[in-house]
């Protein structure tokens, strides 16, 4: 039963267009959402978080939203660059303010071409 | 900072013997570590959650007596991987939490072969 779904496996992207990562839950006890980055045989790397208490949030390139009523959340990178090809992971967890286990959905393997 | 140091990176070993891996966090205090292990074109899977001076709480189906935890202090927690065999062989990664706030720092991962 997976609680954090990335439906799409794989994503392609010209170089300087927006890249939109997609990831739906099912349990409405989430109320912090995180995505992560990988490269191959590296650990994750933490990129961005959202509040369930808010609806966006904005680092630079990198925006999350959040949609609470859908179960929906996006990650939005624009402009596109190389350097994010990676698999990008939704994670989430139940607690929002120590650190709790964090369930990650399956993974969207983002491919920028130039 | 919030930087995770995993040891070794790399480890083949013979079936049936034992290995450990090694998670410190290099510029903070960890109270919470988790240990998940990742298959080719997964997802990561979490194994164990780990808390300073106390027993791991092992997630469903993992095997405790085969994956031992240990997180004696407040900066290391080793994963030791008993009686390997060919089907433990996987990328193991590390992460760990701070007190305040929810995100969780890995470490670089540990690619285990057992032959």
């Amino acid at each position: 039963d997976q609680q954090v779904k990335q439906n799409s496996p794989s994503l392609s992207v010209q170089e300087g267009r927006i890249s939109i990562l997609n990831c739906d839950y099912t349990n409405s006890m989430f109320d912090y959402f995180l995505w992560y980055k990988k490269y191959p045989a590296e650990g994750p790397t933490f990129l961005i978080s959202i509040s369930s208490i808010k609806d966006k949030n904005e680092d630079g390139r990198f925006t999350v939203f959040l949609n609470k009523s859908a179960k929906h959340l996006s990650l939005h990178i624009v402009p596109s660059q190389p350097g994010d090809s990676a698999v990008y992971f939704c994670a989430a967890s139940p607690v929002g303010s120590s650190a709790s286990k964090i369930i990650f959905g399956s993974g969207t393997r983002l491919s920028i071409r130039p | 900072g919030a930087v995770v140091s995993q040891h070794p990176s790399r480890v083949i070993c013979k079936s049936g013997t034992s290995v450990k891996i090694e998670c410190r966090s290099l510029d903070f205090q960890a109270t919470t570590m988790f240990w998940y292990r990742q298959f080719p074109k997964q997802s990561l899977m979490l194994m164990a959650t780990s808390n300073e001076g106390s027993k791991a709480t092992y997630e469903q189906g993992v095997e405790k007596d085969k994956f031992l935890i240990n997180h004696a202090s407040l900066t290391l927690s080793t994963l030791t991987v008993t009686s390997a065999h060919p089907e433990d062989s996987s990328f193991y990664i590390c992460s760990a939490g701070r007190q305040a706030g929810v995100e969780q720092f890995f470490g670089p991962g540990t690619r285990l072969t057992v032959l």
